[in-house]
């Protein structure tokens, strides 16, 4: 069955440093999206993607982070200046269509620890 | 209190057994889907159940949704070791015109023993 793809699979940075989490959807699919765990909590949505734009984005999603999907395959979170609470599971999924009844598939996340 | 909530928390049984786990949620839904995440992984869509819908299944697994009582049940049937996983509820909120905002519960840990 086809995947979902995140590299790295663990970062660690610095406080106050950019990170580019990567990830390469499953092929035929539209709609890209992004969450995070924070460890003990629950999953939680950051941002969908759909034709080059962002469809929606929750409050978490502030000008620290970004989104783009730089070529055909690739989709990546960026965050800007990482703060100590950034650290987290951070998972891509994706999904055929924009149909509400629809499943999605999610990567093996990308762990992140900010220090 | 949250939109996904699920009971138990852990929940530990010996291979064969049957498991079940709840969710409850406060704001109408489109639909429900159930997520299983093994150690480490990601989150793998098992089911989805609609709005519209009181029960479905597929394979060993049983879902129920109660509208009335804003709750679902997963029931997996003769429980097996690989089984063993941390299982979430999320919902889609009605009205929503993203499929991807799902709201995630806090999960349920499932231990089968062998």
């Amino acid at each position: 069955e086809p995947e979902v793809t995140q590299t790295p699979s663990h970062q660690v940075t610095q406080m106050g440093q950019e990170v580019i989490l990567r990830c390469v959807p499953i092929s035929n699919h539209l709609y890209f999206y992004w969450y995070r765990q924070i460890l003990g909590q629950k999953v939680e949505f950051l941002v969908s993607f759909y034709n080059n734009e962002i469809s929606e984005k929750s409050e978490i999603f502030d000008d620290q982070f970004s989104v783009e999907r730089p070529d055909g395959s690739n989709f990546t979170l960026k965050i800007r200046s990482t703060k100590l609470e950034d650290s987290a599971m951070y998972f891509c999924a994706s999904s055929r269509s924009g149909v509400v009844a629809e499943k999605l598939f999610f990567g093996s996340g990308t762990q992140l620890s900010v220090l | 209190s949250q939109q996904g909530e699920e009971d138990p928390q852990a929940l530990s049984i010996q291979e064969g057994e049957n498991a079940t786990m709840n969710c409850s949620y406060k704001t109408s839904i489109n639909n429900l889907q159930w997520y299983r995440q093994n150690s480490g992984r990601g989150l793998v869509h098992l089911i989805l159940i609609r709005s519209n819908e009181r029960e479905k299944h597929s394979g060993r697994l049983r879902v129920t949704l109660d509208t009335s009582k804003k709750s679902s049940s997963l029931l997996i049937t003769a429980s097996r070791a690989a089984d063993t996983a941390s299982y979430f509820c999320a919902t889609v909120l009605h009205g929503s015109s993203n499929t991807g905002k799902l709201i995630f519960g806090q999960g349920t840990t499932l231990q089968v023993k062998p």
